[in-house]
């Protein structure tokens, strides 16, 4: 099992172009989410999905967009990047929501110029 | 006031010594929560859940304090192995919602 898997690792982007980040699990897990993380902050949600076709907006949901088309796959969007985009992005997933642990991906560095 | 909060640290500490980390959480309808480990440019990877009687788990005890609203992480015997950022994770409202609040972290470093 590769469990969580994130493409790409490491990207540099303009600010307004635009990218796609890709997660992917094969825990057969219900439950998907995107979170950024920063210097001196907690990971913070960006979206997550409950189910197969269906996504919801997190805390910092803002210059993101997702979905969620295929139970296996979760993608998140930036359709135009800012400087304050600039992360470590994780993908994670679960088999119930609360009690249950997640697992994360190994991360994608973003870096906006 | 944070929804849960942390010392940052670092915890510098000798091999061998017994280190404690305390997290805060403020939502008292918390139902779920867990310590997680990163290690540096990596993912978070779960250490330990932490149950209401308190659990053990080799060199690592979590206790719970539902009256003061913490928990807390303690590593006996330390190791070098054992430095990285520790975070702590709270449920949200223990509904059996989606929301994880993470804590920023405490980093601990093992000293030769």
């Amino acid at each position: 099992n590769a469990g969580v898997t994130q493409t790409p690792k490491f990207r540099v982007l303009k600010t307004g172009q635009s990218m796609t980040l890709l997660c992917a699990q094969d825990m057969n897990h219900e439950y998907m989410y995107w979170y950024r993380q920063d210097p001196g902050m907690g990971l913070r949600l960006i979206h997550y999905s409950v189910g197969e076709g269906t996504t919801a907006k997190g805390e910092v949901p803002d210059g993101y967009n997702v979905s969620r088309l295929k139970k296996q796959n979760f993608l998140l969007g930036l359709e135009s990047a800012a400087p304050s985009q600039t992360s470590v992005y994780f993908c994670a997933s679960s088999s119930m929501a609360g009690v249950e642990t997640q697992y994360f991906g190994p991360g994608t560095r973003l870096l906006v110029l | 006031r944070k929804e849960v909060e942390q010392d940052p640290g670092p915890f510098n500490v000798p091999e061998g010594a017994t280190v404690a980390f305390n997290c805060t959480y403020s939502n008292s309808a918390s139902q779920s929560f867990f310590w997680y480990r990163q290690d540096c440019r990596k993912e978070p990877k779960l250490l330990m859940s932490v149950y209401s009687s308190g659990n053990e788990d080799g060199r690592f005890t979590a206790q719970l304090n539902r009256a003061s609203q913490y928990i807390s992480l303690l590593i006996r015997d330390s190791k070098l192995s054992d430095s990285a950022t520790y975070l702590c994770v709270v449920n949200d409202d223990g509904s059996g919602t989606y929301k994880y609040i993470f804590g920023t972290g405490t980093r601990l470093k093992v000293l030769a």
